[in-house]
């Protein structure tokens, strides 16, 4: 079945440090990937999208993600964080077909500790 | 340019009871999507429409139904309520055609089922 998974539940950083969040799809070919932000009582916000040809996708707020299509990945990242950057985030894809449906991972949330 | 708005931003409503949510999409746009984000289950996709029709159907009982307006707008209905039907439920909104369309979301509506 097809899936999105990220396999971390809770990441705390400090302001100003480096991130990373992890995301891994499986499905039987390359799907289009995603990443959304979702603040507390709030809907998603589009950080960026893959579809093909370059595999580093850059994204808004300083945001970029790497497509790894032999890892199946699709990893977040940002140089420095700010603590406005405390939210969940949800890597997704779509495996085209025009079925319309995105499969969410279950997200990351990030804490940010001044 | 206005996003997609959502409404009510809450409802409260009690078991075996309808609950009627709306979406207007994005100025242009012809899809309207809509998730059920509930504790513990991630977002998962509920239904897809399109210049009118249903599209694609997720995962859930004929109670989850819906339509979409001539002029894009949708309401999703959520008949014989449960408990278990607690969450915020998101619409988003695309350009149409489904596949590798970017999907954005609206602020989402509260429901509570008691």
């Amino acid at each position: 079945a097809q899936s999105v998974t990220q396999p971390d539940i809770h990441i705390t950083v400090s302001e100003g440090a480096s991130l990373e969040l992890r995301c891994n799809y499986s499905y039987g070919a390359t799907p289009y990937l995603f990443w959304y932000v979702q603040s507390p009582g709030q809907g998603l916000q589009l950080l960026l999208k893959y579809f093909s040809g370059d595999t580093l996708v850059q994204g808004i707020k300083g945001f970029e993600a790497e497509f790894k299509r032999s890892q199946s990945s699709f990893n977040l990242r940002k140089p420095s964080v700010h603590w406005s950057d405390a939210a969940e985030y949800f890597c997704a894809a779509e495996k085209g077909g025009s079925q319309g449906n995105l499969i969410f991972g279950k997200g990351t949330k990030l804490s940010v500790k001044p | 340019e206005a996003g997609v708005t959502q409404s009510p931003t809450h409802l409260i409503k009690t078991r075996g009871q309808q609950a009627t949510l709306r979406c207007s999409p994005i100025s242009g746009h012809t899809s309207v999507y809509w998730y059920q984000q509930a504790l513990g289950l991630g977002l998962q996709f509920l239904l897809w429409y399109d210049e009118g029709e249903e599209r694609n159907r997720g995962n859930f009982p004929p109670r989850f139904s819906g339509r979409q307006f001539p002029n894009y707008s949708s309401e999703l209905n959520v008949n014989a309520l449960e408990l278990e039907d607690s969450a915020l439920y998101l619409c988003a909104s695309g350009s149409g055609g489904g596949a590798a369309e970017t999907q954005y979301f609206g602020p989402g509506t509260r429901l509570l089922v008691l």
